[in-house]
């Protein structure tokens, strides 16, 4: 198992910008997860694909978007970036028959 | 919304066991228990789950009342590396529901 990979692990940009996160799936999962985390708080869903399908949203706005890809890797796509989406991402990767979610060390985002 | 309730801070003596409560109210049937834990600048890591039983792995204890409205995180002899934020969940299994965090209880091991 290598388990769950992000990448870049800090990122600076400026507001407005766009930006791409970047997950490699723990090997044989087949549906991942992403959270964001402000600082201080709990985790927040974002989204979840299974099998490049999204299946489930949380409370976050269009300009939030994701791909799954064949080999399971997956992207996070921030557009219009605020202040408020400096937070860590974190992605979780399962295998949707079983329970529990293998979590990346996440990615630092900082918008100026 | 967070379906749990945590003291938002703990402390437990190095080599003690450590007692982390969660209150669950409105957990319904079908509904697991969870712990997650996370050390400063990682991601949250699983620790035990369970339904209606007592579970115990490597790792820890999970001990769940009879009316399942809350249960107990045990760490069982509690080191350094055990200092962490603490997340009690309850989830539907199976269907790709999310996981609602919360902001845990963090627990420090004090040397």
């Amino acid at each position: 198992e290598t388990g769950v990979t992000q990448s870049p692990t800090h990122l600076i940009k400026t507001r407005g910008q766009q930006v791409t996160l970047r997950c490699s799936s723990q090997s044989g999962h087949n549906t991942v997860s992403w959270y964001q985390q402000a600082l201080g708080q709990g985790p927040q869903f974002i989204f979840q694909y299974y099998r490049e399908e999204e299946n489930g949203r949380g409370n976050f706005p269009p300009r939030f978007s994701g791909l799954q890809f064949p080999n399971y890797s997956s992207e996070l796509n921030v557009n219009a970036l605020e202040l408020d989406d400096s937070a860590l991402y974190l992605c979780a990767s399962s295998l949707m028959e079983v329970y529990g979610y293998t979590f990346g060390s996440g990615t630092r985002l900082t918008v100026v | 919304d967070a379906k749990t309730t945590q003291p938002p801070s703990m402390d437990c003596a190095e080599g003690r066991a450590a007692n982390l409560p969660c209150n669950h109210s409105t957990i319904s049937g079908n509904e697991y228990v969870y712990w997650y834990r996370q050390i400063h600048s990682q991601g949250p890591q699983y620790i035990i789950h369970g339904l209606k039983n007592n579970e115990t792995n490597e790792m820890a204890s999970l001990i769940i009342t009879e009316d399942r409205k809350s249960s107990t995180l045990i760490l069982p002899h509690a080191t350094l590396r055990d200092t962490a934020v603490y997340y009690c969940i309850v989830r539907v299994d199976y269907t790709g529901n999310q996981f609602y965090f919360g902001t845990g209880t963090s627990l420090t091991v004090i040397p």
